[in-house]
């Protein structure tokens, strides 16, 4: 099935870990982002990538980055994780790098900083 | 600042109709999309809209009017699948998305 795949569903850390998330999609898109949701709060841009090889800075960007190795891959990772950064965290693509695309979501994944 | 105005949550009557009201703040406008977000799952993409004016997709309905920096989502006949939040977002000069923070829309029997 066609999609965007993203690892792991849910994971409980212990501050101060290393953590990648993963995210994969088949659709071929060039464009890729990951975001973080907070109750209360609308969707936040943490990085972007609008073709492989390149990456941008969102609107929360500080203690993250990414990769963009190839078209399907785009790994979020978490140097040093800190409890603010509890949250759920969702990967998404489009064929459209310009934002006036339909984005397509991963399922999510949510994480637990302790 | 750039902004998108939404109400928090909102109860609607299972086959009743209900507006969900949109107001945005953009430094230049590229669009304006709606998305479907069932709790604990992730949204998907409801509609798209650049021009002014009212396009229907089955039960859902969504309209602009960028003279107002306004829009909304309607949907008919609602149904309690449709429990689940909406939320807005503006495509702005830059090409950058402003998510708005989203509505729980409510569905009783």
């Amino acid at each position: 099935i066609a999609g965007i795949t993203q690892a792991p569903t849910s994971q409980i850390l212990a501050a101060g870990r290393r953590m990648t998330l993963r995210c994969t999609q088949d659709m071929r898109h060039n464009a890729m982002y990951w975001y973080r949701q907070d109750l209360g709060l609308g969707l936040r841009l943490i990085h972007y990538s609008n073709t492989a090889g390149t990456t941008g800075k969102g609107e929360v960007p500080d203690g993250y980055s990414v990769s963009r190795a190839n078209t399907d891959d785009f790994p979020l990772t978490l140097a040093s994780a800190v409890p603010s950064q509890t949250s759920v965290y969702f990967c998404a693509s489009s064929d459209s790098s310009l934002n006036t695309g339909e984005l397509f979501f991963g399922e999510g994944s949510r994480l637990t900083v302790l | 600042g750039q902004n998108i105005d939404q109400p928090t949550e909102m109860t609607a009557t299972e086959g009743a109709i209900v507006q969900i009201n949109c107001t945005y703040q953009t430094s230049g406008f590229n669009g304006l999309f709606w998305y479907q977000q069932h709790a604990g799952e992730a949204p998907t993409f409801l509609s798209y809209n650049v021009l002014d004016g009212l396009e229907e997709k089955g039960r859902f309905s969504s309209f602009l009017s960028r003279s107002k920096g306004y829009s909304y989502l309607l949907l008919k006949e609602l149904q309690m699948k449709d429990s689940a939040s909406y939320l807005c977002a503006g495509v702005d000069s830059n090409y950058q998305l402003i998510w708005g923070a989203g509505t729980k829309l409510i569905i009783k029997p």
